[in-house]
Formats: structure tokens, C-alpha cells, sequence
């Protein structure tokens, strides 16, 4: 079944700079990767997603690639906020179950002032 | 509310006991899912409800185990002769469709004493 890598476990950054968060996954009919923020107490927050088809997708700081050749995709966010502080999750769909995600371990994001 | 919503927030019970979990999805959204998410990991699927119905209930871990979704709406995760090791947060999520973006609650927090 679909396995999906992340890292690093956690990430500190300069407030201002730019975050980004690595996936693999080893289904290669694997075609919806979305990414969740997660705050301590809160349930996940979808933040950005991307189907197979399409290889990059930007919303404001949010931008997220897909190399389906490589099997990986990655979460960049650029002028980083000490609210962007979180655990970020990616996940992806499997085919044979497209309701299903399959999640990473998660990525512990640290802003520093 | 306009989001997923769950309830009790927190539950704390003794080893043995039954306790049952409610999640109120978006109005509209036929799929209902189930997770579960242990500190410092991704949430694990649980069970998958199309309509009232339980679509895929693959991951639910044992007979103990059961959840329902009688009206299409509400649905509620049932734990019988609880173990402390079903103590974790139980995530209820909700989507317009079986491979649509799924939108999270915050959770239940379950302790087993």
C-alpha cells in the first residue's frame, strides 16, 4: 500500500524567511496530495492541495510542487510569521481508495522572532 | 456552525467502560470520516461513511469498534470495553464527496484511566 515519507521532523526558521517541507510517497497512481496546519489542541487545517495533474499550485505565502517522476512534493512557504508556527502534515490519495489519505509524520515548524 | 464540529471536547473514563463520540459534519457534505491520532503522529483512518452508509470500515482496529451515521448527518464513533490504549484524539472530518478536500473538527481527546 501507499507509504508517505516527510521531513524534516521539525524546522526552525528565521521569521521573514522562507519554510519548506519535503514528501515521498511510493504509490505512483497516487494523485491527490494535499497539506494540513495543525495547531496544538486544534484539529487539521487543509491549507493547500494538489492533484496529479498539475505540477505547481500558489496561494499567497502557500506554494505547492509535485514531481510525479520522483514521487515527491513540497510545501514552500515564503515570508514566514510567528503565526505559521505549527505541525504541518502532507498526505496522499491511493487510486484504489481516493477517499483514503495516507499522512506523513508531520513537520514541527518553528518561527523565530 | 460553519465547520466540523465535535463533541465532548475532552473525555476521561475508566478501563472498561463503553463511550461514544459525536461528530456534527458541514451541512451538505455527504462523506464522513473517522481518525485517529496519536501523540506525535498523523492522523490513522478509521472508518469512511458515504451517505449513511460505511463505505470502507478497514481501519477500524477491533469488534470493539463501531461507529454509525443513521440519517446521513450526525454520526456517532462508539468505543465498547474501552482500553488504555485507545486513548488518543479521535478526528471527525467531513467532504462534499468520497475524493473531495476533507475538513476536520477539532477532535475528541480520549483518556483511558
Amino acid at each position: 500500500g501507499e507509504n508517505v515519507e516527510q521531513h524534516p521532523s521539525t524546522l526552525s526558521v528565521q521569521e521573514g524567511d522562507s519554510a519548506v517541507i519535503k514528501c515521498t510517497y511510493s504509490d505512483s497512481a497516487s494523485n491527490y496530495f494535499p497539506w494540513y496546519k495543525q495547531e496544538l489542541g486544534k484539529g487539521p487545517q487543509l491549507i493547500i492541495d494538489i492533484r496529479s495533474n498539475v505540477g505547481e499550485k500558489k496561494d499567497q505565502r502557500i506554494a505547492v510542487t509535485l514531481n510525479k517522476t520522483a514521487k515527491h512534493f513540497s510545501l514552500h512557504i515564503t515570508e514566514t510569521q510567528p503565526e505559521d508556527s505549527a505541525v504541518y502534515f502532507c498526505a496522499a490519495s491511493p487510486p484504489d481508495s481516493n477517499y483514503q489519505l495516507i499522512w506523513g509524520a508531520g513537520t514541527k515548524l518553528i518561527i523565530k522572532p | 456552525g460553519a465547520g466540523v464540529s465535535q463533541t465532548p471536547s475532552n473525555k476521561v473514563t475508566e478501563k472498561g467502560k463503553y463511550v461514544e463520540l459525536r461528530c456534527d459534519p458541514i451541512s451538505g457534505h455527504t462523506a464522513l470520516y473517522w481518525y485517529r491520532q496519536s501523540l506525535g503522529q498523523g492522523p490513522e483512518f478509521l472508518i469512511y461513511f458515504q451517505g449513511t452508509g460505511a463505505a470502507d470500515d478497514s481501519g477500524l482496529p477491533n469488534d470493539r469498534f463501531f461507529a454509525v451515521r443513521p440519517e446521513g448527518s450526525v454520526s456517532t464513533l462508539k468505543i465498547q470495553r474501552t482500553e488504555r490504549g485507545d486513548s488518543a484524539v479521535y478526528l471527525c472530518a467531513s467532504s462534499l464527496g468520497g475524493n473531495q478536500p476533507q475538513h476536520f473538527g477539532d477532535g475528541t481527546r480520549l483518556s483511558i484511566l
